[in-house]
C-alpha cells in the first residue's frame, strides 16, 4: 500500500494545465512536514522539481509550481510542453511505521 | 559540481548478498548525509537508510533493517551499503543520493541489481 497516493496518470495537450494530487495522512503531509516533487524522464534518475512544499531549483522552469492543504498537496504544469511527459512523484517525512521518507505512487503524465 | 558515482550492474543468485558503492565529489564528504533508495521495475522509488557521512550514524527503513548495513570510507569520500539474503524480489534499480534537509538534491546513477536463479 502507498502512504501517498496519486492518481496513475493524467494527460493535456500541448499548452493545458493539469495538476497531479498527492493524499496523506496524520502521519506525514497532515503532521505538517514539507512535501517535495520529482520529475523522472523514462529510463533516467529521478531529479528534484519542487522541494520545501513550493520551492523551485535553479533551472527548473515556472511553469512548475506546488502547493498544499491539510492532507494533500498538489503539483501543477501550465503551458505543458511534449518534454514534460515523464512520471512524476511526492515524496515526504512519515512518522508511522512505513519509513521516515516515503514516495508516492507516481503519476505518469502523458501530453497527447 | 556535486558527483555520485555509483559501481556498476551487479546479478546475485537468491540468498546471497551485494554490495553497491557510491564515490560522492565536488562537497565536503563529511559535511552531509547519504540515503540509499531502490525502485522496482515499474514501482515507485521506495527509502531504505541513510548514513551521516561524517560520524557514521545510520538509520534504516523497518523493512530492511535485518538485512542491510550502510558504511563509509572517509579517506575514499564513499559510501556502501550492503544488501544481505536477497530475494527475486529485491531486483530493483538502486540509487544513492544526497539529503539537504528531508528532500533529495542530488542522486547517483543508479546500479541494477538483478536476483535471478
Amino acid at each position: 500500500q502507498s502512504v501517498l497516493t496519486q492518481p496513475p496518470s493524467v494527460s493535456g495537450a500541448p499548452g493545458q494545465r493539469v495538476t497531479i494530487s498527492c493524499t496523506g495522512s496524520s502521519s506525514n503531509i497532515g503532521a505538517g512536514y514539507s512535501v517535495h516533487w520529482y520529475q523522472q524522464l523514462p529510463g533516467t534518475v529521478p531529479k528534484l522539481l519542487i522541494y520545501g512544499d513550493t520551492k523551485r531549483p535553479s533551472g527548473v522552469p515556472d511553469r512548475f509550481s506546488a502547493s498544499r492543504s491539510d492532507t494533500s498537496a498538489f503539483l501543477a504544469i501550465t503551458g505543458l510542453q511534449t518534454e514534460d511527459e515523464a512520471d512524476y512523484y511526492c515524496q515526504s517525512y512519515d512518522t508511522s511505521l512505513s519509513g521516515f521518507y516515503v514516495f508516492g505512487s507516481g503519476t505518469k503524465v502523458t501530453v497527447l | 559540481q556535486v558527483q555520485l558515482v555509483q559501481s556498476g550492474t551487479e546479478v546475485k543468485k537468491p540468498g546471497a548478498s551485494v554490495r553497491i558503492s557510491c564515490k560522492a565529489s565536488g562537497y565536503t564528504f563529511t559535511t552531509y548525509t547519504i540515503h540509499w533508495l531502490r525502485q522496482a521495475p515499474g514501482q515507485r522509488v521506495e527509502w531504505m537508510g541513510w548514513i551521516h557521512s561524517g560520524n557514521g550514524e545510520t538509520k534504516y527503513s523497518q523493512k530492511y533493517q535485518d538485512r542491510i548495513i550502510i558504511t563509509r570510507d572517509t579517506s575514499a569520500r564513499t559510501v556502501y551499503v550492503d544488501l544481505n539474503l536477497l530475494r527475486s524480489e529485491d531486483t530493483a534499480i538502486y540509487y544513492c543520493a544526497r539529503s539537504i534537509s528531508s528532500y533529495f538534491e542530488y542522486w547517483g546513477q543508479g546500479t541494477l541489481v538483478t536476483v535471478s536463479s
